[in-house]
């Protein structure tokens, strides 16, 4: 299957602070990206879905402000956790679209002081 | 109801065995249907899509789908102790969004 990465794997910072995670197609171009995110024992939630050169689309209940999300090439997307606290502590994953088929990458667990 | 239903689990089945893990979903247009299979701690992995009704077998996995009876399931044949996770059922009900189900617990004894 399709190869998709996740960078950093864990990130750690204070509350308040912004943190970046990027989500890379390795081996295929992603006109569609993904971002979930998935709290202890519990299913995956979509947060958005990102487009190559578009603005992403927010699911209901999800601020945009908070969460920025910019797709600016094929192989590549990344979410801003703005002004984090630590509610938002979770397990953030992002997958990418190949021929109607959803690749997750790696997951980046945030923890929020 | 939501949308996509699965059975929490745990399921256990001894080493060797069938294990038969079972998802339903509410949306008649519904088109694709994934099984993806999480470790803990791990992001989920595609183990098999299927999008018309019948069979579909990929070495020890076969996926079966039913639209009339709006279900859709995981058969393992000869569950090994590694194959013990959660297994997600996803439905991609247009617009290229998938809707998963809470997953089942699958525990596979030696």
């Amino acid at each position: 299957g399709a190869v998709v990465s996740q960078h950093p794997s864990w990130v750690i910072c204070k509350s308040g602070t912004s943190v970046k995670i990027e989500c890379r197609s390795l081996d295929f171009q992603a006109t569609t990206m993904f971002w979930y995110r998935q709290f202890p024992k519990q299913s995956l939630m979509l947060m958005a879905t990102s487009n190559e050169g578009s603005k992403a689309t927010y699911e209901q209940g999800v601020e945009k402000d908070k969460f920025l999300i910019n797709h600016a090439s094929l192989t590549l997307s990344t979410l801003t956790v703005t002004s984090a606290h630590p509610e938002d502590s979770s397990f953030y994953i992002c997958s990418a679209e190949e021929v109607n088929e959803q690749f997750f990458g790696p997951g980046t667990r945030l923890t929020v002081l | 109801q939501k949308e996509v239903e699965q059975n929490s689990g745990p399921l256990s089945v001894p080493e060797g065995a069938i294990a038969s893990l079972n998802c339903t979903y509410s949306d008649r247009v519904s088109q694709s249907f994934f099984w993806y299979r999480q470790y803990s701690g791990k992001s989920p992995e595609l183990i098999m899509s299927i999008y018309s009704n019948g069979d579909k077998e990929d070495g020890r996995f076969t996926a079966q789908l039913n639209k009339a009876s709006q279900y859709v399931s995981l058969l393992i044949r000869d569950s090994q102790p590694s194959d013990s996770a959660t297994y997600l059922c996803a439905v991609n009900t247009g617009f290229q969004k998938l809707v998963f189900g809470t997953g089942t617990r699958l525990l596979v004894s030696p």
